[in-house]
């Protein structure tokens, strides 16, 4: 069966502080991936996707960028930390192709920024 | 583009209130609409998927339904332990999942 994996589970850091969380996924080959973002009365935010390693699509523009250099590896990198990227950042997956199997979330990373 | 809106932001049921949950949604050419429950800090956990208008699914006392604008989720006879929010998504020609906001429904026992 699959899995997926997001470390860690809480985090609390300062402005302008780099930033990387970690996804990882089991049991599947070449699964799409995404990041999302959930703040409180905004639903899910999707900031970005890939399909394979090394193509990554970025949604929104903002302080933060991602990575895959494994076919079931996906990274949330930041540089430097602004207050506004608090917030509950989860990780998905997907079969690729997408033909409408829905995604599986990982358990979250709460993030603040201080 | 794709748009979800989910009604009413907050639903407050007596335990063995049945109620109903709405997801209205415009979407190019859909591929499925998801149900999905979330509790608190955690991530959002798989309920149901429909794919076309007039599809039924049943789960326990969860009912979901699909028409060609809207889907309902009727919650019958909920339990306290069926708290949380409820999200609705959507995934389109784009192949992209779209999501509401959420209903944050409560059960008092």
């Amino acid at each position: 069966s699959q899995t997926i994996h997001q470390w860690p589970a809480t985090l609390v850091q300062p402005v302008g502080s780099p930033l990387s969380l970690e996804c990882t996924v089991e049991g599947t080959s070449n699964p799409n991936l995404y990041w999302y973002r959930q703040a409180a009365g905004r639903g899910l935010q999707l900031l970005f996707y890939s399909v394979g390693i090394g193509q990554i699509s970025s949604e929104v523009p903002q302080n933060l960028s991602a990575s895959r250099p494994q076919d079931r590896q996906f990274i949330l990198s930041s540089k430097k930390l602004l207050l506004s990227d608090s917030g509950f950042y989860l990780c998905a997956w997907s079969y690729s192709g997408n033909t409408g199997t829905g995604y599986t979330f990982g358990s979250g990373t709460r993030l603040t920024v201080v | 583009e794709d748009q979800v809106t989910q009604s009413p932001e907050a639903l407050r049921l007596q335990e063995g209130e049945s109620s109903s949950l709405n997801c209205s949604y415009t979407v190019s050419g859909l591929r499925g609409l998801f149900w999905y429950r979330q509790d608190p800090g955690k991530g959002p956990e798989f309920l149901f998927t429909l794919y076309s208008a007039g599809e039924e699914k049943e789960k326990e006392r969860l009912k979901a339904t699909l028409t060609k604008k809207e889907s309902f989720l009727h919650i019958t006879a909920p339990k306290p332990e069926d708290s949380a929010t409820y999200l609705c998504a959507v995934t389109g020609a784009n192949s992209k999942l779209t999501f509401g906001k959420g209903i944050t429904l409560s059960v008092r026992p």
